[in-house]
């Protein structure tokens, strides 16, 4: 069965480091999403992302943050200047186009920031 | 704003008991509602979803889950549980329109032997 696939599993950096958490989605899907979770907190959306643009974000993702689908396969999160309160629990999800609208999320990388 | 609701942080049941897990839902339309799953150490699993058709939705491990509009509800059942269901589990609901899924804050099911 297809699935999201994310690296690394763990990604441990220092403050103000910058660090590119990497996707990938379900071959055929169109749809992209970023979301963390803090721990002991709930599931948080960050960003989604279509036809190579950011469609939705939330007021977490600002400037610090950006996206990039590189090539056909991969997605990527990039934080330019990391903080301690990055230190989360990072999902990527995707979705197709059908209408049950339904994202498929990956395993996860944690990202500790010390 | 759109957001949703699982009350209880924390529930325990049985082996072999039921399973109820609520949800309850804000939004003046009906919204497209999911039951997320997650282990320990992984990520989130669907376990079923609500798309406006079927009230009743069956979802994968015995599952089910009913939309009841007038409770702006979408509570988590299975009539029997199992010792692999002890995990957390999400309630999400996606707005028409909208991308992003709201998730609730999470019920930590345990079962007891």
């Amino acid at each position: 069965e297809p699935e999201v696939t994310q690296t690394p599993s763990h990604q441990v950096t220092q403050m103000g480091q910058e660090v590119i958490l990497r996707c990938v989605p379900i071959s055929n899907h169109l749809y992209f999403y970023w979301y963390r979770q803090i721990l002991g907190q709930k599931v948080e959306f960050l960003v989604s992302f279509y036809n190579n643009e950011i469609s939705e974000k939330s007021e977490i993702f600002d400037d610090q943050f950006s996206v990039e689908r590189p090539d056909g396969s991969n997605f990527t999160l990039k934080i330019r200047s990391t903080k301690l309160e990055d230190s989360a629990m990072y999902f990527c999800a995707s979705r197709g186009q059908g209408g049950g609208y339904e994202q498929y999320f990956g395993p996860g990388t944690r990202l500790t920031v010390t | 704003a759109q957001s949703v609701t699982q009350l209880g942080s924390h529930v325990s049941v049985s082996e072999g008991a039921l399973v109820l897990l609520r949800c309850n839902y804000s939004s003046s339309v009906p919204p497209y509602l999911f039951w997320y799953v997650q282990y320990p150490n992984q990520g989130l699993q669907l376990l079923l979803k609500y798309t406006s058709a079927a009230t009743l939705v069956k979802g994968i491990n015995g599952f089910e889950a009913e939309f009841k509009k007038s409770e702006t509800s979408f509570h988590l059942t299975k009539p029997s549980a199992h010792m692999s269901d002890a995990a957390e589990y999400f309630c999400a609901v996606r707005s028409v329109g909208n991308e992003k899924l709201t998730f609730g804050t999470g019920t930590r099911l345990t079962i007891i032997p």
